[in-house]
């Protein structure tokens, strides 16, 4: 049981480059989701799904997109990196009924 | 619009001192809070969960406590240790909603 899964753990763009980070959760959760983590400013949410077929929108979605592949599988795709998007990612799925949210080991991207 | 609120942004301990997290929160209708322990370089893992009715829970040496009235949540850590030093975030969750809401956390270093 690997709990959640991400690849990469490193990654370095270049301004204009493209890249996808893939998430993977073993648990059976209906939700996933995508955060990054820039300091100072805690974890704000980027994209979710609340179940297989949906994604919606989070508070800083732009310069993003996601697609859920199955239920295991929710990736996050940036089609022209920007400095900006320099920052930690992380994945998480959900269990019900107490909410709980079960984090990846985070993906670290730098935009040059 | 939910908020939660952490507070102090950072503190420095000696190891076996006792110290206590403060959160506060405005998220309506509330469904449960969450504290999360974050170690340096990792993703955040659940320590402890506080529904309506509870006011107090313990997990080994970190005690919650809960006043839903003023919606006010703590965390107390008992005579901590090295292993302590980390980031503490607190998250609420809304009845029905997919999306909790984080505060920015804590960070706690604790010195020999």
């Amino acid at each position: 049981n690997a709990g959640v899964t991400q690849t990469p753990k490193f990654q370095v763009l270049k301004t204009g480059q493209s890249m996808t980070l893939q998430c993977a959760q073993d648990m059976n959760h209906n939700s996933m989701y995508w955060y990054r983590q820039d300091p100072g400013m805690g974890l704000r949410l980027i994209y979710y799904s609340a179940s297989e077929g949906t994604t919606d929108k989070g508070e800083v979605p732009n310069g993003y997109n996601v697609s859920r592949l199955n239920k295991r599988e929710f990736s996050l795709r940036l089609e022209s990196a920007a400095p900006s998007q320099t920052s930690v990612y992380f994945c998480a799925s959900r269990a019900v009924p107490h909410n709980e949210q079960f984090f990846g080991p985070g993906t670290r991207l730098t935009v040059l | 619009k939910n908020q939660v609120e952490q507070s102090p942004q950072s503190l420095i301990i000696l190891e076996g001192k006792n110290c206590t997290l403060q959160c506060n929160y405005t998220v309506s209708p509330f469904s449960n809070l969450r504290w999360y322990k974050q170690d340096t370089g990792r993703g955040p893992v659940s320590l402890t969960i506080m529904t309506f009715s509870e006011n107090t829970k313990s997990n080994g040496r970190y005690t919650a406590t809960l006043d839903a009235d003023t919606k006010q949540s703590s965390l107390h850590i008992t005579a901590s240790q090295l292993s302590d030093s980390a980031s503490y975030i607190c998250v609420v969750s809304e009845g029905g909603s997919y999306i909790p809401t984080f505060g920015r956390g804590t960070s706690l270093i604790v010195h020999p």
